[in-house]
């Protein structure tokens, strides 16, 4: 059974604090992406990732940076958390770029 | 104008009813299409895949793709209340870029 597992489902952080959120996935895969899902908004791409150690922007990267130093894991850095980054964060990966998406359960993150 | 429409619903409808889910685009190179479903607290996973144009079904899902009008669906037939969900449709120009947008989600409620 694949999985792509996110370290925490929740999360409460107080703004100005360094915030990383881990993801995990057992499927060898090379691309793995984060996304953040509003009501409304859907899921917007923040960052992607297709090696170790590469990185591409996705559609709102401003106030995030990632980490990609082994295959299976990724992670998802908030520098400086702000109250706008409350939301719900999602990591997928996929084998090739137009493949099927596994997902973690998410982290709902709430900054204060 | 969003790139994909998505009416966000909720959508109610007793056990046993056909649903139908619909999502609109705008960018006449995309090329494959998905429709994801999420259950509350978790995240989405793949429901329907399809290539291109045309039909696709599985069991109880039938997904539709009209390229000429730029409009995708999935019905849903005797529908449960174990379907309640939310369910995004998704889309990707295939050109082996990274780019998946994602409709908002429908909100379904099957009242058993």
């Amino acid at each position: 059974d694949v999985k792509v597992t996110q370290s925490s489902r929740y999360l409460v952080k107080r703004t100005g604090e360094k915030v990383f959120l881990e993801c995990v996935q057992d499927m060898d895969h090379e691309n793995m992406f984060w996304y953040r899902q509003d009501p409304g908004l859907g899921l917007r791409l923040i960052y992607f990732s297709y090696d170790v150690k590469m990185k591409e922007k996705g559609d709102i990267p401003e106030g995030y940076s990632v980490s990609r130093e082994k295959k299976e894991r990724f992670s998802l850095i908030l520098e400086s958390a702000s109250t706008n980054q409350t939301s719900m964060y999602l990591c997928a990966s996929r084998r090739e770029l137009n493949t099927e998406a596994f997902f973690g359960q998410g982290t709902r993150l709430t900054v204060v | 104008q969003k790139e994909v429409e998505q009416d966000p619903g909720p959508l109610s409808v007793p056990e046993g009813a056909i649903v139908s889910l619909n999502c609109t685009y705008s960018n006449s190179a995309f090329q494959y299409f998905m429709w994801y479903r999420q259950y509350s607290r978790k995240g989405p996973e793949l429901l329907m895949y399809t290539y291109s144009s045309g039909n696709k079904e599985d069991g109880r899902f039938t997904a539709q793709v009209d390229k000429s009008s730029k409009y995708i669906s999935l019905f849903i037939r005797d529908s449960q209340p174990s379907d309640s969900a939310t369910y995004l449709c998704a889309m990707s120009l295939g050109t082996g870029g990274f780019k998946t947008i994602f409709g908002a989600g429908t909100r379904l409620f099957v009242k058993a």
